[in-house]
Protein backbone atom coordinates (compact mmCIF):
# COMPACT_ATOMS: atom_id res chain seq x y z
CA UNK A 1 0.00 0.00 0.00
CA UNK A 2 0.87 3.24 -0.91
CA UNK A 3 1.98 5.61 2.38
CA UNK A 4 2.92 9.02 2.80
CA UNK A 5 3.51 10.20 6.63
CA UNK A 6 4.35 13.79 7.33
CA UNK A 7 6.06 15.00 10.47
CA UNK A 8 7.81 17.37 12.14
CA UNK A 9 4.61 20.16 12.46
CA UNK A 10 4.03 22.03 15.86
CA UNK A 11 4.19 25.58 17.16
CA UNK A 12 7.01 28.23 15.89
CA UNK A 13 7.41 31.94 16.80
CA UNK A 14 7.34 34.08 14.03
CA UNK A 15 10.98 34.46 12.10
CA UNK A 16 11.47 31.13 13.53
CA UNK A 17 12.42 27.63 11.34
CA UNK A 18 11.10 23.86 10.95
CA UNK A 19 12.02 21.32 9.04
CA UNK A 20 9.17 18.47 8.13
CA UNK A 21 9.50 14.96 6.94
CA UNK A 22 7.56 13.38 5.06
CA UNK A 23 8.15 9.31 4.94
CA UNK A 24 7.23 7.34 2.08
CA UNK A 25 6.46 3.51 1.30
CA UNK A 26 4.90 1.41 -0.31
CA UNK A 27 5.99 2.19 -3.83
CA UNK A 28 9.85 3.05 -5.20
CA UNK A 29 10.36 6.51 -3.77
CA UNK A 30 13.41 7.60 -5.96
CA UNK A 31 11.10 7.13 -9.40
CA UNK A 32 8.85 9.91 -8.40
CA UNK A 33 8.42 13.85 -8.08
CA UNK A 34 6.82 14.72 -4.89
CA UNK A 35 4.90 18.07 -3.64
CA UNK A 36 4.23 20.05 -0.45
CA UNK A 37 0.89 21.67 -0.91
CA UNK A 38 -0.11 23.49 2.20
CA UNK A 39 -4.15 24.33 3.86
CA UNK A 40 -4.71 27.49 6.04
CA UNK A 41 -7.42 26.75 8.65
CA UNK A 42 -10.52 26.54 7.33
CA UNK A 43 -9.19 27.88 3.39
CA UNK A 44 -7.94 26.65 0.44
CA UNK A 45 -5.12 24.43 -1.11
CA UNK A 46 -1.79 25.52 -2.37
CA UNK A 47 1.06 24.53 -3.81
CA UNK A 48 4.06 25.34 -2.24
CA UNK A 49 6.77 23.28 -3.73
CA UNK A 50 8.22 20.46 -6.54
CA UNK A 51 11.17 18.53 -6.83
CA UNK A 52 12.03 15.82 -9.14
CA UNK A 53 12.78 12.21 -8.81
CA UNK A 54 16.64 12.91 -8.63
CA UNK A 55 16.74 16.51 -7.21
CA UNK A 56 17.82 17.55 -10.66
CA UNK A 57 14.24 20.04 -10.79
CA UNK A 58 12.92 21.90 -8.05
CA UNK A 59 10.31 24.65 -8.06
CA UNK A 60 8.96 26.93 -5.31
CA UNK A 61 5.74 29.15 -5.14
CA UNK A 62 6.51 33.15 -5.42
CA UNK A 63 5.27 33.17 -1.40
CA UNK A 64 7.40 30.62 -0.43
CA UNK A 65 10.63 31.31 -2.79
CA UNK A 66 13.57 32.55 -0.79
CA UNK A 67 12.24 31.41 2.58
CA UNK A 68 11.60 27.25 2.41
CA UNK A 69 13.80 24.67 0.83
CA UNK A 70 12.26 21.60 -0.55
CA UNK A 71 14.81 18.26 -0.72
CA UNK A 72 14.54 14.76 -0.51
CA UNK A 73 16.89 11.24 0.26
CA UNK A 74 16.15 8.64 -1.68
CA UNK A 75 18.16 6.21 0.54
CA UNK A 76 15.62 7.14 2.94
CA UNK A 77 12.79 7.34 1.13
CA UNK A 78 11.82 10.59 2.63
CA UNK A 79 10.98 14.21 1.33
CA UNK A 80 11.55 17.23 3.35
CA UNK A 81 10.72 20.67 3.44
CA UNK A 82 12.88 23.26 5.56
CA UNK A 83 10.78 26.40 6.69
CA UNK A 84 12.44 29.73 7.64
CA UNK A 85 12.03 32.92 8.26
CA UNK A 86 8.20 31.70 8.89
CA UNK A 87 5.23 33.81 8.81
CA UNK A 88 1.87 33.73 10.40
CA UNK A 89 0.42 33.83 7.27
CA UNK A 90 2.77 30.67 6.63
CA UNK A 91 0.37 28.57 9.02
CA UNK A 92 -1.28 25.52 7.38
CA UNK A 93 -1.54 21.93 7.83
CA UNK A 94 1.05 21.16 5.34
CA UNK A 95 0.60 17.78 2.66
CA UNK A 96 3.27 16.00 0.80
CA UNK A 97 1.71 14.50 -2.01
CA UNK A 98 3.45 12.02 -4.56
CA UNK A 99 3.33 12.92 -8.57
CA UNK A 100 1.51 10.01 -10.32
CA UNK A 101 3.52 8.50 -12.78
CA UNK A 102 0.48 7.92 -15.21
CA UNK A 103 -0.98 10.89 -14.61
CA UNK A 104 1.25 13.48 -14.10
CA UNK A 105 -1.16 14.74 -11.17
CA UNK A 106 -0.93 14.56 -6.74
CA UNK A 107 -2.16 10.66 -6.05
CA UNK A 108 -1.92 10.05 -3.46
CA UNK A 109 -1.48 12.61 -0.72
CA UNK A 110 -0.34 12.37 3.11
CA UNK A 111 -2.66 13.05 6.22
CA UNK A 112 -0.73 16.29 6.50
CA UNK A 113 1.08 18.24 9.83
CA UNK A 114 0.28 21.01 11.38
CA UNK A 115 2.49 24.12 11.44
CA UNK A 116 1.19 27.23 13.31
CA UNK A 117 3.33 30.30 13.31
CA UNK A 118 2.42 32.55 16.69
CA UNK A 119 3.94 34.80 19.15
CA UNK B 1 -1.10 33.09 -12.84
CA UNK B 2 -3.72 31.25 -13.59
CA UNK B 3 -6.67 31.75 -11.44
CA UNK B 4 -9.76 29.22 -11.12
CA UNK B 5 -12.84 30.07 -9.90
CA UNK B 6 -15.22 27.56 -8.55
CA UNK B 7 -18.84 27.57 -8.23
CA UNK B 8 -20.88 27.77 -6.08
CA UNK B 9 -19.13 28.17 -3.22
CA UNK B 10 -21.97 25.60 -1.59
CA UNK B 11 -24.12 23.37 -2.93
CA UNK B 12 -27.16 22.06 -0.73
CA UNK B 13 -28.61 18.54 -2.42
CA UNK B 14 -29.96 15.32 -1.30
CA UNK B 15 -29.00 11.75 -1.87
CA UNK B 16 -29.92 10.47 -4.68
CA UNK B 17 -29.85 14.00 -6.58
CA UNK B 18 -27.48 14.85 -9.16
CA UNK B 19 -24.54 17.48 -8.36
CA UNK B 20 -23.09 20.17 -10.39
CA UNK B 21 -19.79 21.49 -10.15
CA UNK B 22 -17.97 24.45 -11.76
CA UNK B 23 -14.63 25.55 -12.21
CA UNK B 24 -13.97 28.69 -14.72
CA UNK B 25 -9.85 29.21 -15.50
CA UNK B 26 -8.89 32.71 -16.05
CA UNK B 27 -7.39 31.77 -19.60
CA UNK B 28 -7.26 28.73 -21.19
CA UNK B 29 -6.01 25.54 -19.53
CA UNK B 30 -6.55 23.01 -21.91
CA UNK B 31 -7.57 19.98 -20.57
CA UNK B 32 -4.96 20.35 -17.65
CA UNK B 33 -7.39 20.20 -15.00
CA UNK B 34 -8.13 17.72 -12.06
CA UNK B 35 -10.57 17.32 -9.18
CA UNK B 36 -10.34 16.36 -5.48
CA UNK B 37 -12.48 15.58 -2.81
CA UNK B 38 -11.49 16.02 0.59
CA UNK B 39 -13.44 15.56 3.61
CA UNK B 40 -12.78 16.99 7.04
CA UNK B 41 -10.08 16.18 8.66
CA UNK B 42 -8.84 13.77 5.73
CA UNK B 43 -6.41 14.73 2.64
CA UNK B 44 -7.48 15.63 -0.39
CA UNK B 45 -8.50 12.48 -2.99
CA UNK B 46 -7.78 12.62 -6.97
CA UNK B 47 -11.20 12.11 -8.44
CA UNK B 48 -10.90 13.15 -11.98
CA UNK B 49 -7.46 14.18 -14.48
CA UNK B 50 -7.08 15.66 -17.25
CA UNK B 51 -10.33 16.89 -17.06
CA UNK B 52 -12.24 14.11 -17.83
CA UNK B 53 -10.76 10.63 -16.68
CA UNK B 54 -11.64 8.93 -13.68
CA UNK B 55 -8.84 8.20 -11.30
CA UNK B 56 -8.09 4.59 -9.86
CA UNK B 57 -11.01 3.22 -7.83
CA UNK B 58 -13.25 6.12 -8.44
CA UNK B 59 -16.31 5.65 -8.91
CA UNK B 60 -18.88 5.91 -12.16
CA UNK B 61 -21.28 8.15 -10.98
CA UNK B 62 -18.04 10.93 -10.76
CA UNK B 63 -17.45 12.17 -14.53
CA UNK B 64 -15.67 15.39 -15.36
CA UNK B 65 -16.28 17.41 -18.53
CA UNK B 66 -14.32 20.24 -20.25
CA UNK B 67 -11.61 21.85 -21.82
CA UNK B 68 -10.00 25.61 -22.00
CA UNK B 69 -11.66 27.37 -19.08
CA UNK B 70 -14.73 25.79 -18.34
CA UNK B 71 -15.36 22.79 -16.62
CA UNK B 72 -17.79 20.75 -14.65
CA UNK B 73 -17.23 17.99 -12.57
CA UNK B 74 -20.79 15.91 -12.60
CA UNK B 75 -22.22 13.45 -9.69
CA UNK B 76 -25.04 11.58 -11.06
CA UNK B 77 -26.93 10.50 -7.88
CA UNK B 78 -25.35 11.44 -4.69
CA UNK B 79 -24.16 9.49 -1.98
CA UNK B 80 -23.73 9.92 1.58
CA UNK B 81 -19.90 9.78 1.03
CA UNK B 82 -20.16 11.82 -1.19
CA UNK B 83 -20.78 14.97 1.38
CA UNK B 84 -17.12 17.37 0.50
CA UNK B 85 -15.70 19.69 -0.41
CA UNK B 86 -14.21 19.75 -3.97
CA UNK B 87 -11.27 21.24 -5.49
CA UNK B 88 -10.26 21.75 -8.70
CA UNK B 89 -6.26 21.94 -9.82
CA UNK B 90 -4.64 23.27 -12.89
CA UNK B 91 -1.53 22.24 -14.49
CA UNK B 92 -1.54 24.16 -17.10
CA UNK B 93 1.56 26.34 -16.37
CA UNK B 94 3.33 23.97 -14.81
CA UNK B 95 5.76 24.04 -12.21
CA UNK B 96 3.74 26.88 -10.93
CA UNK B 97 0.16 25.06 -9.76
CA UNK B 98 -3.35 26.45 -8.94
CA UNK B 99 -6.20 25.34 -7.20
CA UNK B 100 -10.05 26.79 -6.82
CA UNK B 101 -10.91 27.85 -3.73
CA UNK B 102 -13.43 24.62 -3.81
CA UNK B 103 -17.28 24.04 -2.98
CA UNK B 104 -18.40 22.81 -0.32
CA UNK B 105 -21.07 20.09 -1.51
CA UNK B 106 -23.85 19.68 1.84
CA UNK B 107 -26.75 17.46 2.94
CA UNK B 108 -30.11 19.50 2.52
Amino acid sequence: EVQLVESGGGLVKPGGSLRLSCAASGFTFSSYSMNWVRQAPGKGLEWVSSISSSSSYIYYADSVKGRFTISRDNAKNSLYLQMNSLRAEDTAVYYCARTAMVTNWFDPWGQGTLVTVSS
Amino acid sequence: EIVLTQSPATLSLSPGERATLSCRASQSVSSYLAWYQQKPGQAPRLLIYDASNRATGIPARFSGSGSGTDFTLTISSLEPEDFAVYYCQQRSNWPSYTFGQGTKLEIK
